[in-house]
């Protein structure tokens, strides 16, 4: 059974840039959730999809959105890129919304220079 | 709202010694809880969970956890440490209501021959 799959794996953007980053959940999940990874402030939630819906949102500037497909696949978005976006990004399924546990991508390394 | 406390950022440990990670949570509503471990360059995998029933909970790789509702503690131990678990441990806690996980900010683990 494949595991969460997050596109790309590594990626380096300019500041002002954007970006969107993939990620496609295991087969038969419908909820998707998206994470950043930094040093310094550790991980944060950025927001949660379920059959096309986001129910959840994080604390993050609207420079950050999310969508999901039909597919159950999501991408996040990220306009004007800022220094401080540098993270790995980490997009998690489960099957539900009861929050019995996700299962966790390996993560995009997002660089910005 | 939702806050876990994981004490001490690092942990070194001789393989073959107890291996003992603390998390303390606040959660307004009963809580979820989880370990995960990240391996360097990797995403999250999910060592065990507490959602109702028995409070001892049992995980992959010999770990387990011990929910204690009176001291707000679910406290990660492994009986005799292996080299292969030199990694960084996550404590996480979500609403029964949701997905979003809030987690605390990892202990790093090392482990000497």
């Amino acid at each position: 059974k494949a595991g969460v799959t997050q596109t790309p794996r590594y990626l380096i953007k300019t500041r002002g840039q954007q970006v969107t980053l993939s990620c496609s959940p295991i087969s038969g999940h419908r909820s998707v959730s998206w994470y950043q990874q930094t040093p310094g402030q550790g991980l944060q939630f950025l927001f949660e999809y379920f059959s096309e819906t986001q129910r959840n949102k994080g604390n993050f500037p609207g420079r950050f959105s999310g969508r999901q497909f039909s597919n159950s696949r999501s991408e996040m978005n990220v306009s004007t890129l800022e220094l401080g976006d540098s993270a790995l990004y980490l997009c998690a399924s489960s099957f539900d919304v009861r929050g019995y546990g996700y299962t966790f991508g390996s993560g995009t390394r997002l660089t910005v220079v | 709202a939702q806050s876990v406390t994981q004490l001490g950022s690092h942990v070194s440990v001789s393989e073959g010694a107890l291996v003992l990670l603390r998390c303390n949570y606040s959660s307004s509503v009963p809580p979820y809880l989880f370990w995960y471990v990240q391996y360097p360059n990797q995403g999250l995998q999910l060592l065990l969970k507490y959602t109702t029933g028995a409070t001892l909970v049992k995980g992959i790789n010999g770990f387990e956890a011990e929910f204690k509702k009176s001291e707000t503690s679910f406290h990660l131990t492994k009986p005799s440490a292996h080299m292969s678990d030199a990694a960084e441990y996550f404590c996480a806690v979500s609403a029964t209501a949701g997905n979003k996980l809030t987690f605390g900010g990892g202990t790093r683990v090392l482990v000497k021959p």
